[in-house]
């Protein structure tokens, strides 16, 4: 299957201050990329999708000005927790979409809020 | 409507025996029905999918049940091994739109030796 880099796979930070994760898609083109979020023992929640070059669609209840996506190229998508604060702790998971319309998920990213 | 419903939440099987989850949903647009295997503290990985115009599907070991008019679909894991203990997420999707997973709520299999 495809490849999907996830980074980092784990952070820690303080509370207030903002992490970035990055999501590559390294051997095809992501035309759509997706973020989740996932609890302990828990199924995966979608938080936003979004597209190359367009604003991404925010899942209700997701706060798009503390979760910022930016799908800027083909192969790379952000999201940024801004203000983390401990209830912000969990797992993120990006997922990516190219051509053959199969969706394949990175390793995912452990953030903790201290 | 757009729930996908998975049982049972947990499994335990014995090394060798027939390992089977269940998934049903109600959205008759959804094109696309994937099964995600995931180990603790990694991402989801595919599986194996299948296309409602299929009834059945086999890849190794696994295999996925459709029944279309029944809006129910299943996966079986025949000889299950003690690797195969993971959580087990089926999904539905439709292809032409976003392709926007929606997910069942998991099963966590044990595979005892």
């Amino acid at each position: 299957g495809a490849v999907v880099s996830q980074h980092p796979s784990r952070v820690i930070c303080k509370s207030g201050t903002s992490v970035k994760i990055e999501c590559r898609s390294l051997d095809f083109q992501a035309t759509t990329m997706f973020w989740y979020r996932q609890f302990p023992k828990q199924s995966l929640m979608l938080m936003a999708t979004s597209n190359e070059g367009s604003k991404a669609t925010y899942e209700q209840g997701v706060e798009k000005d503390k979760f910022l996506i930016n799908h800027a190229s083909l192969t790379l998508s952000t999201l940024t927790v801004t203000s983390a604060h401990p209830e912000d702790s969990s797992f993120y998971i990006c997922s990516a979409r190219g051509s053959i319309l199969l969706a394949f998920f990175g390793q995912g990213t452990r953030l903790t809020v201290v | 409507q757009q729930q996908v419903k998975q049982s049972p939440q947990s499994l335990i099987v014995q090394k060798g025996g027939i390992s089977i989850i269940n998934c049903a949903y109600e959205n008759t647009a959804f094109d696309y029905f994937p099964w995600y295997q995931q180990f603790p503290g990694k991402g989801p990985a595919l599986l194996i999918a299948i296309r409602p115009d299929v009834s059945e599907k086999k890849e190794g070991r696994f295999t996925i049940s459709f029944n279309k008019s029944a809006k129910q679909f299943s996966l079986h894991i025949m000889d299950s091994q003690p690797g195969d203990s993971a959580t087990y997420f089926c999904a539905a999707s439709i292809r032409s739109n976003t392709g926007k997973l929606i997910f069942g709520q998991g099963t966590t299999l044990q595979v005892k030796p």
